[in-house]
């Protein structure tokens, strides 16, 4: 079975800052990731994914994400955190590109 | 394109009432999923339809719930009687091939 684990349900950065949100998956196959931003009182909305080819994948917003097969990581960055960054993050997998599997979420808090 | 259409964004009602919810996905989609979002449980993926047959219901919690596509282009989750504990915001979410696009939401409260 798939299951996805994200290390940290908080992360505090400051402006200007790294942003490094940790992923990690389990699965049996390649598989699809993705990442996903939930803003307060919106519904979630696609930052980034990982089907094949390119191992570094870059996203809106400045974000991107590197899928290391031999770490079974899928980490997301962004070089300098911005205010409006402030959000909950969803790491996702799927095998078939249908149903996915989502980890519990990481908060994202950006200090001014 | 008008993105995934969720109906009503926010509803009260009291226990015992049944409760519907609506969605409507993107045109075109062939894929239909309903989530639950609480603190407690995290997002929980409840059924997901394949050109409006549903595919997998072991998410739905109980049988006081039950979702049905009479069209690819309109879904309802109904729960019926409702309980508190079921107070959470829905998701409805649509895809094609391996994006899911995903609805506002409902905020559901059950007093």
């Amino acid at each position: 079975a798939q299951s996805v684990t994200q290390l940290g349900s908080h992360v505090s950065v400051s402006e200007g800052a790294l942003v490094l949100l940790r992923c990690n998956y389990s699965s049996s196959v390649p598989p699809y990731l993705f990442w996903y931003v939930q803003y307060p009182n919106q519904g979630l909305q696609l930052l980034l994914k990982y089907t094949t080819g390119a191992t570094l994948v870059k996203g809106i917003n400045g974000f991107e994400a590197e899928f290391k097969k031999s770490e079974t990581s899928f980490h997301l960055t962004k070089p300098s955190a911005h205010m409006s960054d402030a959000a909950e993050y969803f790491c996702a997998v799927t095998k078939y590109g249908n149903k996915l599997v989502f980890g519990a979420g990481t908060i994202l808090r950006v200090k001014s | 394109d008008a993105g995934v259409i969720q109906s009503p964004r926010h509803e009260v009602t009291e226990m015992g009432q049944e409760v519907t919810l609506r969605c409507k996905p993107i045109s075109g989609h062939d894929y239909l999923f309903w989530y639950r979002q609480t603190m407690m449980r995290g997002l929980e993926l409840l059924i997901y339809f394949n050109n409006n047959v549903p595919i997998d219901d072991s998410g739905m919690p109980e049988d006081r719930f039950s979702a049905k596509m009479p069209n690819a282009s309109f879904s309802t989750l109904k729960i019926q009687p409702s309980e508190p504990r079921d107070s959470a915001v829905y998701f409805c979410a649509s895809s094609l091939y391996n994006e899911q696009f995903f609805g506002p939401g409902t905020r559901l409260t059950v007093l």
